[in-house]
C-alpha cells in the first residue's frame, strides 16, 4: 500500500521553541518523490521541499530542515526558534514514478504562541 | 505571471445541480490535477492528466468528470452534485509528469445544499 501518515493532528508551542513535525510513508515503489507543502490560514498551498528517494542527506533552509531516513521510512521537518509566522497546516506527501499519483497525509495544524 | 487561476472562488449549489470549476495555467506544465480537501483528511486526488488528451483516475473520482483539451485548461465537472461534495477544491500544475513540486491554484469554497 502507498500511504503517509502524519501522527500529530495538532501541535502547538510558544515562539521560539523548536518543533518537529513526523512524517511516516510506505511505499513499494523504489523511486519515489516526496515533499512538504504549507498552509497558512489564508488557505493557499506552498511548497517547502521535495526529495527524492536516492538522496538521503539532509536539508538545511533558515530555520528549516528535514531529515530524510529510508530506514524508518521517515521524513520529518524540523522549525528551529519557531515563529508566529509559522502557524500553518503542514501537508506531507508522496508521489511513486510508476504512477503519477500524489499521496497526501491528513497534515499537522501547528500553533505557535506568542 | 498568473501561475494557475482557477475560479469560482466560492460556490453555493442545490444537490442535483450540475457545475464546472475552471483551472488554467500559463506554466506550459503538462501535468494538471484536482484535489478535494476536507477536514481531517488532507488532499485527495480526483482526477489527473500527464498531458492534452490523457487523464486517468485519482483516490475520489466518483461524482466528477474531466477532460484536457488543451495544455493550458483542465475544467472539473459535477454532474449531479451531492451534500458529500461540499469541500474546498484544489487544481494544481507540476512539471516532470508530476514529480515535481505543485503549483496550487487558489481554491474553490463549494457548498452543496
Amino acid at each position: 500500500a502507498q500511504k503517509v501518515t502524519q501522527a500529530q493532528t495538532e501541535i502547538s508551542v510558544v515562539e521560539k521553541e523548536d518543533v518537529t513535525l513526523d512524517c511516516v510513508y510506505e511505499t513499494r515503489d523504489t523511486t519515489y518523490y516526496l515533499f512538504w507543502y504549507k498552509q497558512p490560514p489564508s488557505g493557499e498551498l506552498v511548497f517547502l521541499i521535495r526529495r527524492n528517494s536516492f538522496d538521503e542527506q539532509n536539508e538545511i533552509s533558515g530555520r528549516y530542515s528535514w531529515n530524510f531516513q529510508k530506514s524508518t521510512s521517515s521524513f520529518n521537518f524540523t522549525i528551529t526558534a519557531s515563529q508566529v509566522v509559522d502557524s500553518a497546516v503542514y501537508f506531507c506527501a508522496l508521489v511513486y514514478s510508476s504512477a503519477s499519483k500524489i499521496i497526501f497525509g491528513s497534515g499537522t495544524r501547528l500553533s505557535i504562541r506568542p | 505571471n498568473a501561475g494557475v487561476t482557477q475560479t469560482p472562488k466560492f460556490q453555493v449549489l442545490k444537490t442535483g445541480q450540475s457545475m464546472t470549476l475552471q483551472c488554467a495555467q500559463d506554466m506550459n506544465h503538462e501535468y494538471m490535477s484536482w484535489y478535494r480537501q476536507d477536514p481531517g483528511m488532507g488532499l485527495r486526488l480526483i482526477h489527473y492528466s500527464v498531458g492534452a488528451g490523457i487523464t486517468d483516475q485519482g483516490e475520489v473520482p466518483n461524482g466528477y468528470n474531466v477532460s484536457r483539451s488543451t495544455t493550458e485548461d483542465f475544467p472539473l465537472r459535477l454532474l449531479s452534485a451531492a451534500p458529500s461534495q461540499t469541500s474546498v477544491y484544489f487544481c494544481a500544475s507540476s512539471y516532470d509528469h508530476g514529480l515535481g513540486k505543485l503549483f496550487f491554484g487558489s481554491g474553490t469554497q463549494l457548498s452543496v445544499l
